[in-house]
C-alpha cells in the first residue's frame, strides 16, 4: 500500500492570499486526486492531477481557482488561490497505485483556516 | 451523475451488531468502497465490491446488490474504537464519489 504525507498539515490564512499544498507518496503510483471536505462534510473530488499534462477538474472547481501540478508519479500540489473563508476545509490528496487494484490511499489531510 | 445516501447517524452499544445502508444511482459503476474515517483523520479502506454478494473481512463484512442500487457495511461485536464515520463510495471510471457518509456512535 502507498503511504502519503501533506505539509503543512495546517494553516491559518489571510483572505486574498493563496497557499500551496503539497502531497508526496512514498511509491509511484498510477493516478493522484485531490479532494476537500468541509465542516461535518463528505468528501468532494476537486480534481484529478495528470502527470504531465493538465490536471482535469470536478464540476464547479476550475484552473483558476484550484491550480494544480504534477512533475512526477509521485508528487503534486494543490494551490488554493485568493482565498476566502469559504476555502476553509481539509484538503485531502490520494492515490491509486494500480498495483492495489481500484483501493485509494489518503493522506492526512491539510487543515486550512481562513480569516 | 452520482446520488449517493447513506443515513447521517446511528448509535448502537458496545457488543452489537450494526448495519451501515448505502443506495446509490451513478453512471459508469466501476465498484462499490466503504471508508471508516476519525475524526481529524484521513479516511482508511475498509472494503471493495464489484460482484454482487457479501464480502466478508474479520468484524466487517460488505454487501453489494447492483440490480439494486444498494449496498450495506455490516459491524459486528462493535468497539468503543468503531466510533467514527463510515462512507461509502462508488467508483466510476478511475475516481470515487463519496456519500455524505454516517457517522455512527458506540455507547457503553
Amino acid at each position: 500500500s502507498a503511504v502519503i504525507s501533506q505539509k503543512p498539515s495546517r494553516d491559518i490564512c489571510q483572505r486574498g492570499t493563496s497557499l500551496t499544498i503539497q502531497c508526496q507518496v512514498d511509491s509511484q503510483v498510477t493516478m493522484m486526486f485531490w479532494y476537500r471536505q468541509q465542516p461535518g462534510q463528505s468528501l468532494t473530488l476537486i480534481a484529478t492531477a495528470n502527470q504531465g499534462s493538465e490536471a482535469t477538474y470536478e464540476s464547479g472547481f476550475v484552473i483558476d481557482k484550484f491550480p494544480i501540478s504534477r512533475p512526477n508519479l509521485t508528487f503534486s500540489t494543490l494551490t488554493v488561490s485568493n482565498m476566502s473563508p469559504e476555502d476553509s476545509s481539509i484538503y485531502l490528496c490520494s492515490a491509486r497505485d494500480g498495483m492495489s487494484g481500484d483501493e485509494q490511499f489518503f493522506g492526512p489531510g491539510t487543515r486550512l483556516t481562513v480569516l | 451523475g452520482q446520488n449517493i445516501d447513506q443515513p447521517t447517524e446511528m448509535t448502537a452499544t458496545e457488543g452489537a451488531i450494526v448495519q451501515i445502508n448505502c443506495t446509490y444511482q451513478t453512471s459508469g459503476f466501476n465498484g462499490l468502497f466503504w471508508y471508516q474515517q476519525h475524526a481529524g483523520e484521513a479516511p482508511t479502506f475498509l472494503s471493495y465490491n464489484v460482484l454482487d454478494g457479501l464480502e466478508e473481512k474479520g468484524r466487517f463484512s460488505s454487501f453489494l446488490s447492483r440490480s439494486k442500487g444498494y449496498s450495506y457495511l455490516l459491524l459486528k461485536e462493535l468497539q468503543m474504537k468503531d466510533s467514527a464515520s463510515y462512507l461509502c463510495a462508488t467508483g466510476g471510471g478511475n475516481k470515487l464519489t463519496f456519500g455524505t457518509g454516517t457517522q455512527q456512535k458506540v455507547e457503553l
